[in-house]
């Protein structure tokens, strides 16, 4: 079946860095997104890889090994407000979004 | 403002009841789609629609209707609401077909509880 793990929840510190890791199975692969949620809002587009390598974005970079069927989320210079969920989602061969659960960011002052 | 309107932002419904929620979208999407979101599960494809007057089944359509008159408008209906059917439901939208790599737009969801 098809699969995608994340952590369920996080906890960094206001400042510091933090890798939030996502695992995927998937019959065919193109592509994986990134997309953050704070609580009872929408999820809104953080990054999108299809390559493997780091994708930079300000203070959010993306990873993908595609080899590994893995890729990470990275956040520098924490700020309160990325305490939100993150969800990774990756694309199959018929290009169908599998997501995972979602990984809870909690930042502490 | 640009975006998606969901509506209405939460309903408590008695099960057996038929409901309908609302989604609008003005950017002149093609591709529109409903989710449910589950604690503890990840966003789960009901239905979409890859333009006005097409719709097509996603991963849990049991229990749901869709339909899109217009490219603006795409509701879904709860024919008969069950207890299971609770969960935060949203509407989401892409330039490009279902099927693509595309970014994906979300309303800020419906809350729907089925007692």
């Amino acid at each position: 079946g098809q699969n995608i793990d994340q952590p369920t929840e996080m906890t960094a510190t206001e400042g510091a860095i933090v890798q939030i890791n996502c695992t995927y199975q998937t019959s065919g692969f193109n592509g994986l997104f990134w997309y953050q949620q704070h609580a009872g809002e929408a999820p809104t587009f953080l990054s999108y890889n299809v390559l493997d390598g780091l994708e930079e974005k300000g203070r959010f970079s993306s990873f993908l090994s595609r080899s590994k069927g893995y890729s990470y989320l990275l956040l520098k210079e924490l700020q309160m407000k990325d305490s939100a969920s993150y969800l990774c989602a990756a694309l199959d061969s018929n290009y169908q979004l599998i997501w995972g659960a979602g990984t809870k960011l909690i930042i502490k002052p | 403002i640009a975006g998606i309107t969901q509506a209405p932002t939460s309903q408590i419904l008695a099960a057996g009841r038929r409901m309908t929620l609302r989604c609008t979208q003005d950017m002149r999407h093609n591709a529109m789609y409903w989710y449910r979101q589950d604690l503890g599960l990840g966003l789960r494809l009901i239905h979409y629609s890859n333009t006005a007057g097409t719709t097509g089944k996603g991963e849990v359509p049991d229990g749901y209707s869709v339909s899109r008159a217009n490219t603006d408008d795409f509701p879904l209906t709860l024919a008969s609401a069950v207890p299971s059917q609770t969960s935060v439901y949203f509407c989401a939208s892409s330039d490009g077909r279902a099927g693509g790599a595309n970014v994906l737009t979300f309303g800020a969801g419906s809350r729907l509880t089925v007692l």
